[in-house]
């Protein structure tokens, strides 16, 4: 079992939709969970990150994290053309000192269509 | 804003080739690492390091070995290229250990044939 599964999609929504993208985990140590973002022949980029569970809100992306279910979700409202990427979870422990692994789900491919 | 500068955006390499994909950070930052990218795979990371002349290994370091002489600078290497490592390389940086956030250059697409 992956430490971290992911639906690839693609999903398709029409422009002005709310999206809905989760990622559930395994591993009970992850403590700080992040959304990175991928456009199409572009590295990563962080969207947001957030260390508790509950909801987290930039503009019209909401992070959430239920670490009883082991589950996390982005929600994009109002979704635009140009929220067309790729969207990949990520998450890691809180360890204290040393290197902290980062892993990754495998992506949602979003597509907005005007 | 860091940029994380990747030399080649795409590589069309022969199986046995000795290979080089170079990367750069220009924000000081500790921290730089080596991923590949495969359809249903995900990011895999191959190698790390925390400080110059240091490394580490990643989940999949085999047939890979990394340098990094300069701070700025973290080179990955293919000492015999195969078909299997046919992938999107992505080279990344963060400022501390605890990788609060990773900066990541736009890709090396490698094709070996």
């Amino acid at each position: 079992q992956k430490e971290v599964e992911q639906d690839p999609g693609p999903l398709s929504v029409p422009e002005g939709a709310i999206v809905s993208l989760n990622c559930t985990y395994s591993n009970s140590a992850f403590q700080y969970f992040m959304w990175y973002r991928q456009y199409s022949r572009k590295g990563p980029e962080l969207l947001m990150y957030t260390y508790s569970s509950g909801n987290k809100e930039d503009g019209r992306f909401t992070a959430q994290v239920d670490k009883s279910s082991k589950y996390i979700s982005l929600f994009i409202r109002d979704s635009q053309p140009s929220d067309s990427a790729t969207y990949l979870c990520a998450m890691r422990s809180l360890g204290s000192g040393g290197y902290q692994k980062v892993t990754f789900g495998i992506g949602t491919k979003l597509q907005v269509i005007p | 804003d860091v940029k994380v500068t990747q030399s080649s955006r795409y590589l069309v390499k022969r199986t046995g080739e000795k290979v080089f994909l170079e990367c750069v950070q220009d924000m000081d930052h500790e921290n730089m690492f080596w991923y590949r990218q495969d359809p249903g795979l995900g990011l895999r990371l191959i190698y790390f390091s925390y400080d110059v002349k240091m490394k580490e290994k990643g989940d999949i370091p085999e047939g890979y070995s990394v340098s990094r002489e300069k701070k700025e600078r973290f080179s990955l290497i293919l000492e015999s290229a195969s078909t299997n490592q046919t992938s999107m390389y992505l080279c990344a940086s963060s400022f501390s250990k605890i990788n609060e956030k990773l900066f990541f250059g736009s890709g090396t697409q490698l094709s070996v044939l």
